[in-house]
Protein backbone atom coordinates (compact mmCIF):
# COMPACT_ATOMS: atom_id res chain seq x y z
CA UNK A 1 0.00 0.00 0.00
CA UNK A 2 1.05 3.44 -0.56
CA UNK A 3 2.09 6.07 2.59
CA UNK A 4 3.25 9.05 2.45
CA UNK A 5 5.75 10.55 5.60
CA UNK A 6 6.45 14.19 6.47
CA UNK A 7 8.94 13.92 9.35
CA UNK A 8 8.93 17.77 9.74
CA UNK A 9 5.25 18.48 11.88
CA UNK A 10 5.90 22.06 12.65
CA UNK A 11 8.66 24.66 11.10
CA UNK A 12 9.13 27.98 12.77
CA UNK A 13 11.17 29.98 10.56
CA UNK A 14 12.35 33.54 10.20
CA UNK A 15 11.58 35.18 7.63
CA UNK A 16 14.48 35.28 4.69
CA UNK A 17 15.61 31.96 6.33
CA UNK A 18 15.71 28.80 3.42
CA UNK A 19 13.40 26.32 3.94
CA UNK A 20 13.52 22.57 3.40
CA UNK A 21 10.25 20.14 4.18
CA UNK A 22 10.94 16.45 3.89
CA UNK A 23 8.69 14.21 2.31
CA UNK A 24 9.48 10.17 1.42
CA UNK A 25 6.66 8.03 0.05
CA UNK A 26 6.38 4.35 0.01
CA UNK A 27 5.22 2.68 -3.31
CA UNK A 28 7.24 0.30 -5.35
CA UNK A 29 5.56 1.47 -8.89
CA UNK A 30 5.48 4.88 -10.61
CA UNK A 31 4.41 7.81 -8.79
CA UNK A 32 2.76 11.36 -9.49
CA UNK A 33 3.93 13.32 -6.95
CA UNK A 34 2.23 16.65 -5.05
CA UNK A 35 2.92 19.13 -3.02
CA UNK A 36 -0.27 21.30 -1.77
CA UNK A 37 -0.46 24.16 0.58
CA UNK A 38 -3.36 25.19 2.83
CA UNK A 39 -3.10 28.86 3.62
CA UNK A 40 -5.33 29.98 7.29
CA UNK A 41 -9.08 29.84 6.27
CA UNK A 42 -8.50 28.45 2.81
CA UNK A 43 -8.85 25.28 0.49
CA UNK A 44 -5.81 23.24 -0.58
CA UNK A 45 -3.95 24.60 -3.28
CA UNK A 46 -1.60 23.09 -5.62
CA UNK A 47 2.22 24.25 -5.11
CA UNK A 48 3.95 21.88 -7.96
CA UNK A 49 3.44 18.82 -9.33
CA UNK A 50 5.86 15.77 -10.49
CA UNK A 51 4.93 13.57 -13.03
CA UNK A 52 8.02 12.89 -15.35
CA UNK A 53 10.99 13.79 -16.88
CA UNK A 54 13.35 16.71 -15.15
CA UNK A 55 13.39 15.74 -11.66
CA UNK A 56 13.90 18.79 -9.95
CA UNK A 57 10.16 20.83 -10.28
CA UNK A 58 9.45 24.55 -10.13
CA UNK A 59 6.17 25.88 -8.58
CA UNK A 60 4.40 28.75 -7.29
CA UNK A 61 5.38 31.30 -5.23
CA UNK A 62 9.32 30.12 -5.94
CA UNK A 63 8.78 26.61 -4.05
CA UNK A 64 10.41 24.12 -6.03
CA UNK A 65 11.15 20.61 -5.03
CA UNK A 66 13.34 17.74 -6.32
CA UNK A 67 11.90 14.20 -7.00
CA UNK A 68 15.13 11.32 -5.79
CA UNK A 69 13.90 8.17 -7.47
CA UNK A 70 16.77 6.53 -4.88
CA UNK A 71 15.93 8.04 -1.41
CA UNK A 72 12.11 7.66 -2.40
CA UNK A 73 11.93 11.42 -1.46
CA UNK A 74 10.06 14.59 -2.52
CA UNK A 75 11.53 17.50 -1.25
CA UNK A 76 9.78 21.11 -0.75
CA UNK A 77 12.48 23.49 -0.81
CA UNK A 78 12.12 27.76 -0.63
CA UNK A 79 15.29 29.79 -0.85
CA UNK A 80 14.10 32.79 0.80
CA UNK A 81 10.85 32.61 2.89
CA UNK A 82 8.01 35.42 3.80
CA UNK A 83 5.47 35.99 6.57
CA UNK A 84 2.77 35.19 3.91
CA UNK A 85 4.03 31.62 3.39
CA UNK A 86 3.32 30.78 6.73
CA UNK A 87 0.57 27.65 6.10
CA UNK A 88 0.13 24.07 6.00
CA UNK A 89 2.00 22.10 3.46
CA UNK A 90 0.80 18.63 2.55
CA UNK A 91 2.77 16.51 0.41
CA UNK A 92 0.90 13.73 -1.74
CA UNK A 93 0.98 10.90 -4.10
CA UNK A 94 -0.46 8.40 -6.77
CA UNK A 95 0.04 5.81 -8.74
CA UNK A 96 1.06 6.67 -12.18
CA UNK A 97 -1.47 5.33 -14.85
CA UNK A 98 -3.63 3.48 -11.81
CA UNK A 99 -6.92 2.49 -11.91
CA UNK A 100 -7.89 5.17 -9.74
CA UNK A 101 -6.38 8.42 -9.32
CA UNK A 102 -6.88 8.91 -5.33
CA UNK A 103 -4.25 10.86 -3.58
CA UNK A 104 -2.54 9.53 -0.65
CA UNK A 105 -1.66 12.35 1.31
CA UNK A 106 1.20 12.89 4.37
CA UNK A 107 -0.07 14.37 7.61
CA UNK A 108 1.20 18.08 6.69
CA UNK A 109 3.78 20.22 8.27
CA UNK A 110 2.81 23.12 9.86
CA UNK A 111 5.07 26.10 8.94
CA UNK A 112 5.09 29.60 10.64
CA UNK A 113 7.14 32.17 9.29
CA UNK A 114 7.99 35.34 11.85
CA UNK A 115 8.37 38.31 10.54
CA UNK B 1 -11.24 30.53 -12.16
CA UNK B 2 -13.40 27.55 -11.79
CA UNK B 3 -14.01 26.91 -8.28
CA UNK B 4 -15.36 23.61 -6.77
CA UNK B 5 -18.72 24.37 -4.52
CA UNK B 6 -19.39 23.32 -0.93
CA UNK B 7 -21.62 23.33 1.46
CA UNK B 8 -22.80 24.17 4.00
CA UNK B 9 -19.46 25.81 4.85
CA UNK B 10 -19.87 25.01 8.68
CA UNK B 11 -22.30 22.16 10.63
CA UNK B 12 -22.58 21.91 14.23
CA UNK B 13 -24.96 18.20 14.86
CA UNK B 14 -25.92 16.74 17.92
CA UNK B 15 -25.00 12.90 17.84
CA UNK B 16 -27.38 10.62 15.98
CA UNK B 17 -28.13 13.13 13.94
CA UNK B 18 -28.51 12.75 10.11
CA UNK B 19 -26.05 15.25 8.42
CA UNK B 20 -25.63 15.95 4.33
CA UNK B 21 -22.64 17.99 2.34
CA UNK B 22 -23.43 18.85 -0.89
CA UNK B 23 -20.56 19.25 -3.94
CA UNK B 24 -20.96 20.26 -7.28
CA UNK B 25 -17.75 20.46 -9.14
CA UNK B 26 -16.05 22.34 -11.98
CA UNK B 27 -18.68 22.07 -15.31
CA UNK B 28 -16.94 18.98 -17.39
CA UNK B 29 -14.70 17.16 -14.78
CA UNK B 30 -15.46 13.56 -15.31
CA UNK B 31 -14.41 12.47 -11.62
CA UNK B 32 -15.31 13.99 -8.06
CA UNK B 33 -14.17 12.85 -4.46
CA UNK B 34 -14.87 13.30 -1.16
CA UNK B 35 -12.06 13.52 1.14
CA UNK B 36 -12.10 13.56 4.90
CA UNK B 37 -9.58 15.65 7.10
CA UNK B 38 -9.63 15.01 11.00
CA UNK B 39 -7.47 18.05 12.87
CA UNK B 40 -3.60 17.21 12.59
CA UNK B 41 -3.97 15.08 9.55
CA UNK B 42 -4.04 14.66 5.81
CA UNK B 43 -6.97 14.06 4.06
CA UNK B 44 -7.75 10.75 3.48
CA UNK B 45 -10.40 9.42 0.56
CA UNK B 46 -13.81 8.57 1.48
CA UNK B 47 -15.31 7.62 -2.48
CA UNK B 48 -14.30 8.83 -5.70
CA UNK B 49 -16.64 8.65 -8.37
CA UNK B 50 -16.21 9.09 -12.08
CA UNK B 51 -19.69 10.24 -13.90
CA UNK B 52 -22.11 8.70 -11.72
CA UNK B 53 -19.94 5.68 -11.07
CA UNK B 54 -18.80 4.89 -7.88
CA UNK B 55 -14.58 3.68 -8.53
CA UNK B 56 -13.29 3.78 -4.91
CA UNK B 57 -15.32 3.60 -1.69
CA UNK B 58 -13.53 1.27 0.12
CA UNK B 59 -12.39 3.64 2.69
CA UNK B 60 -15.91 4.99 3.61
CA UNK B 61 -17.71 3.42 6.20
CA UNK B 62 -20.73 2.27 5.09
CA UNK B 63 -22.68 1.44 7.75
CA UNK B 64 -23.35 5.05 8.27
CA UNK B 65 -21.81 7.10 5.90
CA UNK B 66 -23.61 7.13 2.37
CA UNK B 67 -22.48 9.14 -0.92
CA UNK B 68 -23.89 9.57 -4.41
CA UNK B 69 -23.84 11.24 -7.74
CA UNK B 70 -26.76 10.78 -9.59
CA UNK B 71 -26.40 12.88 -12.90
CA UNK B 72 -22.68 12.60 -12.69
CA UNK B 73 -22.49 16.17 -11.29
CA UNK B 74 -23.10 17.33 -8.26
CA UNK B 75 -22.92 14.76 -5.34
CA UNK B 76 -23.77 14.21 -1.69
CA UNK B 77 -22.16 12.96 0.84
CA UNK B 78 -24.72 11.80 4.09
CA UNK B 79 -23.80 10.61 7.63
CA UNK B 80 -26.46 8.43 9.42
CA UNK B 81 -26.35 8.80 12.68
CA UNK B 82 -23.53 11.49 13.19
CA UNK B 83 -20.70 10.04 15.81
CA UNK B 84 -18.32 12.46 17.98
CA UNK B 85 -15.34 11.01 15.94
CA UNK B 86 -17.02 12.39 12.49
CA UNK B 87 -15.65 15.85 13.62
CA UNK B 88 -13.61 16.91 10.80
CA UNK B 89 -13.17 18.56 7.80
CA UNK B 90 -14.91 17.07 4.43
CA UNK B 91 -13.19 18.32 1.51
CA UNK B 92 -14.72 17.68 -2.07
CA UNK B 93 -12.56 18.10 -5.24
CA UNK B 94 -12.65 17.26 -9.44
CA UNK B 95 -10.42 16.46 -11.53
CA UNK B 96 -10.54 16.32 -15.17
CA UNK B 97 -9.06 13.37 -15.85
CA UNK B 98 -11.05 9.84 -15.74
CA UNK B 99 -9.59 6.63 -14.20
CA UNK B 100 -5.95 6.05 -15.17
CA UNK B 101 -4.77 9.00 -16.44
CA UNK B 102 -3.68 12.19 -14.49
CA UNK B 103 -4.46 15.43 -14.11
CA UNK B 104 -4.59 18.31 -11.57
CA UNK B 105 -7.46 18.36 -8.66
CA UNK B 106 -9.23 20.98 -7.45
CA UNK B 107 -10.25 21.56 -4.04
CA UNK B 108 -13.45 23.12 -2.62
CA UNK B 109 -13.30 25.00 0.76
CA UNK B 110 -14.85 22.21 2.91
CA UNK B 111 -17.43 21.49 5.41
CA UNK B 112 -16.06 21.44 8.73
CA UNK B 113 -18.16 19.23 10.77
CA UNK B 114 -18.38 19.49 14.23
CA UNK B 115 -20.18 16.21 16.47
CA UNK B 116 -21.49 17.46 19.67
Amino acid sequence: AQSVSQHNHHVILSEAASLELGCNYSYGGTVNLFWYVQYPGQHLQLLLKYFSGDPLVKGIKGFEAEFIKSKFSFNLRKPSVQWSDTAEYFCAVNAAGGATNKLIFGTGTLLAVQP
Amino acid sequence: EAEVAQSPRYKITEKSQAVAFWCDPISGHATLYWYRQILGQGPELLVQFQDESVVDDSQLPKDRFSAERLKGVDSTLKIQPAELGDSAMYLCASSLGRGGTTYGYTFGSGTRLTVV
